[in-house]
């Protein structure tokens, strides 16, 4: 049974960087094929892709934030980290981490429950 | 502004065959697998069809989707109050090197 579950702070200041933890369960980021990937979504609005990371460590980015975003995998913790710089108010969204599946297209097969970050001073 | 374009919202009524149109371009839709997605109120969206058109295991035979050049569409035959979500749309885009998500349709049962 996969499961995922983000951690991180619910409540960040303009300008501080953003650390969230994806910690999952059912899998291995060493099996060839699997990724984790980072979504969010502002409240009321659409779903935004960030980030995803591979099991080769191959890593992929959203080009309009790729300056801010860094992803990075420890499979021994079975953790992936998504930190981002220099967070706006625009930021504040529901972020989620999901499984991207071997299976053709790489769909997000799992997600998990998603984790509120409000932006504010 | 989404890569992906959606209408913002559909409706049917109980028993209806609803469908949600997603349209994009030769760079993801044109060339690549589309996946779409099913939230429910509050909750996490949850993988709904893969593949252009294939069911994960659970998902009823009611829903279905289909890809015919740059465009995708999900079908709900039988609608159900419990359909009643928003609908997302996804694929790969060969020239941003990501996925691409749709706005999202939100679906009223009636």
């Amino acid at each position: 049974q996969i499961t995922l579950k983000e951690s991180g702070p619910t409540l960040v200041k303009p300008t501080q960087t953003l650390t969230l933890t994806c910690t999952f369960s059912g899998f291995s980021l060493s099996t060839s094929g699997v990724g984790v990937g980072w979504i969010r979504q502002p409240p009321g609005k659409a779903l935004e892709w960030l980030a995803l990371i591979y099991w080769n460590d191959d890593k992929r980015y959203s080009p309009s934030l790729k300056s801010r975003l860094t992803i990075t995998k420890d499979t021994s913790k079975n953790q992936v980290v998504l930190t981002m710089t220099n967070m706006d108010p625009v930021d504040t969204a529901t972020y989620y981490c999901a499984h991207s599946s071997a299976m053709v297209g790489r769909p997000f097969d799992y997600w998990g429950q998603g984790t509120l970050v409000t932006v504010s001073s | 502004q989404s890569v992906l374009t959606q209408p913002p919202s559909a409706s049917g009524t109980p028993g209806q065959r609803v469908t949600i149109s997603c349209s994009g371009s030769t760079s993801n839709i044109g060339s690549n697998i589309v996946n779409w997605y099913q939230q429910l109120p509050g909750t996490a969206p949850k993988l709904l069809i893969y593949s252009n058109n294939q069911r994960p295991s659970g998902v009823p035979d009611r829903f279905s989707g289909s890809k015919s050049g740059t465009s995708a569409s999900l079908a709900i035959s039988g609608l159900q109050a419990e359909d009643e979500a928003d609908y997302f749309c996804a694929a790969w885009d060969d020239s941003l090197n990501g996925v691409v998500f749709g706005g999202g349709t939100k679906l009223t049962v009636l």
